[in-house]
């Protein structure tokens, strides 16, 4: 069975610090991973995806992720936090090695950046 | 190129009142899901379709929802008769099936619905 978990309710870090937002995931065979961003009153909006290859992935806005299989993990980082990146952050799954599945979300982890 | 599109963005009614959420999404995108997100819950994946056809519908929480997609270009979510836990917001997503399972989502920005 495919999960992800994001241990993190909520992260605080201070404007021009860099940030980490960590996820782990579980799927029985390759992982599609992807990391989504929402802001109030809006719906999900797509940041970056793994799919293969280069572990570290590089996305909108200066964010940036690292795929690691060992810890089966796939967090989320930026090297300077803006206020603006204050927003709600969602990782996802899928088994690449199961057609037809949909993405499994994880809870979400409210970032908060402060001035 | 136009989002998904969803539409009432908000929506509130009475009990026992029938709801229809209303859904276009992204011209040529395969893949249809309904989402609903809650405080308690998060993000849960009620239905979803493949051209057209509906795929896994596990996620739908009793008979009184109920999802359609006619055509390639429009879906419906349908709850009756609505009641206060149902509040909720409700999200439409697609995606493209060419290039397998490696395609992201695309949401649209909701519809908040409130039963009272």
């Amino acid at each position: 069975a495919q999960s992800v978990a994001q241990p993190e309710d909520q992260v605080n870090v201070a404007e021009g610090n860099p940030l980490t937002v960590k996820c782990t995931y579980s799927v029985s065979g390759n992982p599609y991973l992807f990391w989504y961003v929402q802001y109030p009153n809006r719906g999900l909006q797509f940041l970056l995806k793994y799919i293969t290859g280069d572990n570290l992935v590089k996305g909108s806005y200066g964010f940036e992720a690292e795929f690691n299989k060992s810890q089966t993990s796939f967090h989320l980082k930026k090297p300077s936090a803006l206020v603006s990146d204050s927003a709600l952050y969602f990782c996802a799954v899928r088994d690449a090695n199961q057609a037809g599945t949909a993405l499994i979300f994880g809870k979400g982890t409210t970032l908060s950046v402060s001035s | 190129d136009a989002g998904v599109i969803q539409s009432p963005r908000h929506e509130v009614t009475e009990m026992g009142q029938e709801v229809t959420l209303r859904c276009k999404p992204i011209s040529g995108h395969d893949y249809l899901f309904w989402y609903r997100q809650t405080m308690m819950r998060g993000l849960e994946l009620l239905i979803y379709f493949n051209n057209n056809v509906p795929i896994d519908d596990s996620g739908m929480p009793e008979d009184r929802f109920s999802a359609k997609m006619p055509n390639a270009s429009f879906s419906t979510l349908k709850i009756q008769p609505s009641e206060p836990r149902d509040s909720a917001v409700y999200f439409c997503a697609s995606s493209l099936s060419r290039g397998g399972l490696r395609q992201p989502q695309h949401f649209g920005d909701g519809t908040r619905l409130s039963i009272l």
